[in-house]
């Protein structure tokens, strides 16, 4: 079956401190991924796909097939970075969402 | 450029009620997606529009829903006659027609929340 799986529902951290988001996903074929976000007020957006390897306001994802796992991470957590983050298989032009974690980021 | 557009953003009937909830797309996006998240849970998949035709409707809960998409503008789902489960956030999103992970990069409308009593 077809999954994406973010064991926390939030993850509280304070300004400076790393971050790490889990995402796992179940899929037979090849993945595609990527990690939405939905800040206070504003609308879902894309934050980064799993193809580009790019880094995002200072966030990053590495696909890890091994452990089927999308992890996004950053070294020092600002506090404009609290949200709401989904991470997101997309299978047949549709994105299959996890439930999201928030993060909170205090001063 | 204006974005993803939905109407209502806020929705409150009663059970066994109609409702219809609008979403105008980015001008130029051929694919269009409806998506619902039910409190706590994820969000989900409904169905997607290329253009004017359905192109996967398995997310579909039931008969319910009937979602249209008249000329490849603007689409509607219709909820008839709603149920208490019914309730959640309705988002719609659209994207340009490539192939591939470009269509994943999809540009969300604000939901419309409706909620069934």
């Amino acid at each position: 079956a077809q999954r994406v799986t973010q064991p926390e529902k939030l993850l509280s951290v304070f300004k400076g401190a790393p971050v790490e988001l889990k995402c796992n996903y179940s899929y037979s074929g090849s993945p595609e991924l990527f990690w939405y976000v939905q800040y206070s007020r504003q609308r879902l957006q894309l934050l980064l796909r799993h193809i580009s390897r790019e880094s995002i306001k200072g966030f990053t994802a590495d696909l890890n097939k091994g452990e089927t796992s999308f992890h996004l991470k950053k070294p020092f957590a600002q506090e404009e970075d609290s949200a709401m983050y989904y991470c997101a298989l997309g299978v047949t032009d549709k994105l299959i969402f996890g439930t999201g974690t928030r993060l909170q980021v205090f001063p | 450029e204006a974005g993803v557009t939905q109407f209502p953003s806020h929705s409150v009937i009663e059970k066994g009620q109609t409702v219809t909830l609008r979403c105008d797309p980015i001008s130029g996006h051929d694919n269009l997606y409806w998506y619902r998240r039910v409190m706590g849970k994820e969000i989900k998949f409904l169905l997607h529009f290329v253009k004017e035709s359905k192109q996967d409707e398995s997310g579909m809960p039931n008969n319910r829903f009937l979602a249209e998409r008249t000329g490849g503008t603007y689409s509607t789902l219709k909820v008839q006659p709603a149920e208490l489960e019914d309730s959640g956030v309705y988002f719609c999103a659209s994207s340009q027609l490539f192939s591939g992970t470009a269509s994943y990069e999809q540009y969300f409308g604000p939901g419309t929340r409706l909620t069934v009593t």
